[in-house]
C-alpha cells in the first residue's frame, strides 16, 4: 500500500514564527488532504490538495503530485494552532481508503 | 448545513461485551468510512460503506462489522471486546472521494 512519511515528527514555534510541514508519499495519488486534530481529538478539514496550490487564511498548501510530496505552511503561528497536524493520502481504482502519516505535533508557544 | 455527528461520544466496556458506535454523515454525502486511532498514532482505515454494502476493508478482524442504513447514516460494531480495541473511532463521509469530513470520534476504554 501508499506509505506516507511526515516531518518534522515535533515542532515548537513561538508565537508569530513561521513554519514548514512535509508529507512524502510513495506512489500516485488522487485524495491528499491535511488535517488539524485538536486536543479533542476532532480532525478538520484543511485543504484538500491532491495536486496544486490552496490557500486560506494563514495556512497554504502545495502538492507537487509528479513529485510525490506536499507541504504545509503555516504563517504567523498562534497558540490555537497548536496539535497534531495529519497528511492523509488516497489512491484510485477500489482503493478508496486514506492512508495516513504519523503526524506532526506542533506546540506554539506564547 | 450539519458535519458528520457521532454517538456516543466516551463509552467504558468490559472486556468480551459488545458494542455499537454510530455515525451520521455531512448532508450530501453518501459514503461512510470508520478509521482507529490508538493513541499516538495516525488513524487507520476500518472499512467503507457504499450504497449499504461494505466497498473495502482494512486489516481488522471479522469481531469489526458495520451496517450503511437507506440514509446513508451507519453503525460500527465490536464483538468480543478486547483491552487493545480502547482507541478513539472516527466516521468520516463523503461523496466521490472529492475529500473526506471526520466526526469528533467516540473513545472508546475497554477495561
Amino acid at each position: 500500500g501508499i506509505q506516507v512519511e511526515q516531518s518534522p515528527p515535533d515542532l515548537i514555534l513561538q508565537e508569530g514564527a513561521n513554519s514548514t510541514l512535509r508529507c512524502n508519499f510513495s506512489d500516485s495519488v488522487n485524495n491528499l488532504q491535511w488535517f488539524h486534530q485538536n486536543p479533542w481529538g476532532q480532525l478538520i478539514n484543511l485543504f484538500y490538495i491532491p495536486s496544486g496550490t490552496k490557500q486560506n487564511g494563514r495556512l497554504s498548501a502545495t502538492t507537487v503530485a509528479t513529485e510525490r510530496y506536499s507541504l504545509l505552511y503555516i504563517s504567523s503561528s498562534q497558540t490555537t494552532d497548536s496539535g497534531v497536524y495529519f497528511c492523509a493520502v488516497g489512491g484510485g481504482g477500489s482503493n478508496y481508503k486514506l492512508t495516513f502519516g504519523k503526524g506532526t505535533l506542533l506546540t506554539v508557544n506564547p | 448545513d450539519a458535519g458528520v455527528t457521532q454517538s456516543p461520544t466516551h463509552l467504558i466496556k468490559t472486556r468480551g461485551q459488545q458494542v455499537t458506535l454510530r455515525c451520521s454523515p455531512k448532508s450530501g454525502h453518501d459514503t461512510v468510512s470508520w478509521y482507529q486511532q490508538a493513541l499516538g498514532q495516525g488513524p487507520q482505515f476500518i472499512f467503507q460503506y457504499y450504497e449499504e454494502e461494505e466497498r473495502q476493508r482494512g486489516n481488522f478482524p471479522d469481531r469489526f462489522s458495520g451496517h450503511q442504513f437507506p440514509n446513508y447514516s451507519s453503525e460500527l460494531n465490536v464483538n468480543a471486546l478486547l483491552l487493545g480495541d480502547s482507541a478513539l473511532y472516527l466516521c468520516a463521509s463523503s461523496l466521490l472521494r472529492r475529500g473526506y469530513t471526520f466526526g469528533s470520534g467516540t473513545r472508546l476504554t475497554v477495561v
